[in-house]
């Protein structure tokens, strides 16, 4: 079975300043792996994904994530926040060829300050 | 962008009472899907859906749950006899495929309360 853990269920962090949200996964077989976004009142919106190929891995608005395999790490990183990146986000793995379902962490809420 | 909708946003009902939440999928979109969210815990897989029938189902998905894909354009989830844990956010998703890492587009999910 597959599992995935975010280290920190809250950050809070000034507005231009870098942030990274941990994810880390366990799998015994090779996974895709998701990080998705929920703003207030809204759904989950998909920010990036990797697949295969090049271990980092950009997405929507300038966030990016890094594959590592021998950590079993996905990391999300930004390098100046906005206001508007107020949100949690969610980390999710899916079994390559195997699952249909996504397996997700228990989020990160992010609170950018000015 | 073509959207994943639910109805209702919102919904309050009494204990042992039947709830359908339902979903409009994106239009070419082959798998469907319900996720669920109980308030501070994780996003749930409940069901998949494809051709007609349910291919993966989690053991949260007991007898009370149901799905169904009536008409062309609709997908909805039945709860018949509504407990207080089933409070939660549900989600519906779909995709044009599965097993690749296609993307699953996510509505915005029925908020049910059970009192």
């Amino acid at each position: 079975a597959q599992s995935v853990t975010q280290l920190d269920s809250q950050v809070p962090v000034f507005e231009e300043a870098p942030v990274e949200l941990r994810c880390n996964y366990s799998s015994s077989v090779s996974v895709y792996l998701f990080w998705y976004v929920q703003y207030p009142n809204q759904g989950l919106q998909l920010l990036l994904k990797y697949l295969s190929g090049s271990t980092l891995v950009k997405g929507i608005n300038g966030f990016e994530a890094e594959f590592n395999k021998s950590q079993t790490s996905f990391h999300l990183r930004k390098p100046s926040v906005h206001i508007s990146d107020t949100a949690e986000y969610f980390c999710a793995v899916i079994t390559q060829g195997g699952s249909e379902k996504l397996v997700f962490g228990k989020g990160t809420k992010l609170t950018v300050n000015p | 962008e073509p959207e994943v909708t639910q109805t209702p946003s919102h919904q309050v009902t009494q204990m042992g009472q039947e709830v359908i939440l339902r979903c409009v999928p994106i239009s070419n979109h082959l798998y469907f899907y319900w996720y669920r969210q109980i308030l501070g815990q994780k996003v749930e897989f409940l069901v998949s859906f494809y051709n007609n029938e349910i291919s993966e189902k989690s053991e949260i998905f007991d007898d009370q749950f149901s799905v169904e894909r009536p008409d062309g354009s609709n997908f909805t989830l039945k709860i018949r006899s509504t407990k207080l844990e089933d409070s939660a956010m549900y989600f519906c998703a779909s995709s044009v495929v599965a097993y690749s890492g296609n993307t699953i587009y996510f509505g915005e999910g029925s908020w049910l309360t059970v009192v």
